[in-house]
This record gives C-alpha cells, structure tokens and sequence, in this order.
C-alpha cells in the first residue's frame, strides 16, 4: 500500500506571495490532517479535513487555509507570506474513524521564505 | 487546551543500554498516546501506542506504560542499537465527537534527540 505522499518536496518563495501545497492519504483514508514543524514551536496542529469538511482547527492564523477534495486529497495554502512561515509542512492522512485511529505521516514539504 | 511535556531534550546512552523517555499531560479528557520516531529528512513514523484503558503495552524492544492519575506516559527501549538514533515524540490526543465516529488533533511533545553510540 501506497504512504502518503506530499508534492513539492522543498519549496523557496519570497515574502508576500503565496503557496499552495498538496498531500495524497493512503487509499482508503478521508481524513488529513496538516502539521506545521519548526525547531523552535515544535510540531503543531493546522487543522484536519475529513470528507471535504473542516473537522478541527489549530491555533493559526487566517493566512493558512486548506481544503479537500472528494478523491480525499488535500491542499494547504499559505497566503502572504512571512519569513517566520518558513517550516517543514507535514500531512498526515487516517481512516478518520476514531480519534485514536493511526495517523501516517508524509515525508513532508520543506517551504522557505526568503 | 492540551498540553504535552517531553523530557529529556537528548539523551545519550551506549550500545546495549536502555533509554527512557517521559512525557506528561494536561487534559484529563486525552485518550490515546502515541509515539513517533522522526529520522532526518522523513516525517514521523509511528513505533507505538497506548490507549486510556491500558496501562502497558510492549512490541520486541519497545514498550510504553501509562499513568492515567499522573497524567504521565513513558517510552522504554531496550537493548539499543545504533538504528534507533533519531528523533523522538510523544503525543496526546483528546477525544471529540459522538456516536459512530470521533476525532482528535494531535498535541506532540518537544521532542528527544536520542543518540546511541555503538
């Protein structure tokens, strides 16, 4: 069975712009959850989808959106950018089922903003 | 909202030698502890869980235990080995929803850097 994947792998914007990044779940799996990992907050709940709705949301602010799709794949954009946006995104998809239901992550995608 | 400690920051043991790493919570309500092994340029990758209602649970070198008074849970590896040298979480989830399904974000840990020399 497929991992999930997460497209681009790394990625180099400039402040004020915009990025969007996308993460397949393994098949069979309709919730995806984000993660934003920086060395110094740690890893930290975005917000996760499941059937193409917001099911929960972290504390971050409105420039960091997400959706899903039916085929249960994922986007997160990230709209005007600031240096202190630059992080490993992680995706992690689950059958979505149970709240201790495995969550498997993506290698995720490295974004700096210079 | 939850609230997850992680301790120690790193740890360095030999060969052979166990590590012991230990997290705490806050949120009574979390119900599911799961750990993650982080190696360098991959995401993390489940090595183990627990739920609220276990106390222990063991795979091979692996084991967890859990305090639900306390509020604390504790990762064991024995007999280490140079592979195991990576980046540890630990997590808390807290249970939301009703009827058929729920849902939880995960709340992680700061992370063990754990190195073991051969």
């Amino acid at each position: 069975k497929a991992g999930v994947t997460q497209t681009p792998r790394y990625l180099i914007k400039t402040r004020g712009q915009q990025v969007t990044l996308s993460c397949s779940p393994i098949s069979g799996h309709r919730s995806v959850s984000w993660y934003q990992q920086t060395p110094g907050q740690g890893l930290q709940f975005l917000f996760e989808y499941f059937s193409e709705t917001q099911r929960n949301k972290g504390n971050f602010p409105g420039r960091f959106s997400g959706r899903q799709f039916s085929n249960s794949r994922s986007e997160m954009n990230v709209s005007t950018l600031e240096l202190g946006d630059s992080a490993l995104y992680l995706c992690a998809s689950s059958r979505g089922r149970k709240s201790s239901d495995t969550q498997y992550f993506g290698p995720g995608t490295r974004l700096t903003v210079l | 909202g939850e609230n997850v400690e992680q301790h120690p920051s790193t740890l360095s043991v030999q060969e052979g030698d166990s590590a012991v790493i230990k997290c705490t919570y806050s949120d009574s309500a979390s119900n599911y502890f799961p750990w993650y092994k982080q190696e360098l340029g991959k995401g993390p990758q489940l090595i183990i869980d627990i739920r609220s209602n276990v106390g222990e649970k063991k795979d091979q070198r692996i084991a967890v235990t859990l305090n639900k008074t306390a509020k604390h849970f504790s990762l064991h590896i024995t007999e280490t080995q140079p592979e195991d040298s990576a980046v540890y979480f630990c997590a808390a989830v807290t249970h939301r929803g009703a009827g058929g399904t729920s849902y939880g974000k995960l709340t992680f840990g700061q992370g063990t850097i754990l190195t073991v020399h051969p």
